[in-house]
């Protein structure tokens, strides 16, 4: 596709189940990042992938925050038992290097609206 | 630790006025240093970046955003402003640890 896609765009689940979300990053970037941006707030990383290899997941908040690259290219982030303060955007971005490179940047996706009731 | 904070967290203008929106970084190495811009329901989207090389940063939609080193600031400005620049903006800092952190953003509405 153009862009980054993320599925679903809004997800309401119950306290207490399982949700998975999707992200279809840039076909052939090698970063991708998952940012969680709470109502009024600006993102906050969560992890982010180089291929296939989960480098940095020290934003996740909790062990029930889980996310996978097992292919390089399709990312989902998993989050078990979910709790009414995950409720928020989820975010997820890709970039063909790191974004800081001179000739890069990172694209996002619309996001992941949840709600946990 | 890096972070970013922009003080305004709304910024109402006229149409066709100029506006300046804040951003002050803080950082004990080299900086990189975005602006972001996202409109409702939408992802972000790159308006521009520092890198290195000339402190002034020309960007898309005629944002552009100036460097000080000294001042640790990277504001954002445009001349004149359109109903469609009604949006929310994100300063970022990459980390040196392979993130972007963001600061908590400023809603720029547009009167006519």
């Amino acid at each position: 596709g153009a862009g980054v896609s993320q599925s679903p765009r809004y997800k309401v689940a119950k306290r207490g189940q399982d949700v998975a979300l999707r992200c279809d990053p840039i076909s052939g970037h090698v970063s991708l990042f998952w940012y969680q941006q709470a109502l009024g707030q600006g993102p906050e990383f969560l992890t982010y992938f180089q291929n296939e290899a989960q480098l940095d997941k020290s934003g996740l908040p909790s062990d029930r925050f889980f996310a996978e690259r097992p292919e390089g290219s399709v990312s989902t982030l998993k989050i078990q038992r979910t709790q009414q303060e995950d409720s928020a955007v989820y975010l997820c971005a890709s970039s063909s290097t790191h974004p800081s490179g001179s000739d890069t940047e990172a694209f996002f996706g619309q996001g992941t609206r949840l709600t946990v009731v | 630790a890096q972070s970013v904070t922009q003080l305004d967290s709304q910024v109402p203008v006229f149409e066709e006025a100029p506006v300046e929106l804040r951003c002050n970084y803080s950082s004990s190495v080299s900086v990189y240093l975005f602006w972001y811009v996202q409109y409702p329901n939408q992802g972000l989207q790159l308006l521009l970046k520092y890198l290195s090389g000339s402190t002034l940063v020309k960007g898309i939609n005629g944002f552009e955003a100036e460097f000080n080193k000294s001042q640790t600031s990277f504001h954002l400005r445009k001349p004149s402003v359109h109903i469609s620049d009604t949006a929310e903006y994100f300063c970022a800092v990459y980390s040196s640890a392979s993130k972007i952190i963001f600061g908590s953003g400023t809603r720029l509405s547009i009167r006519p």
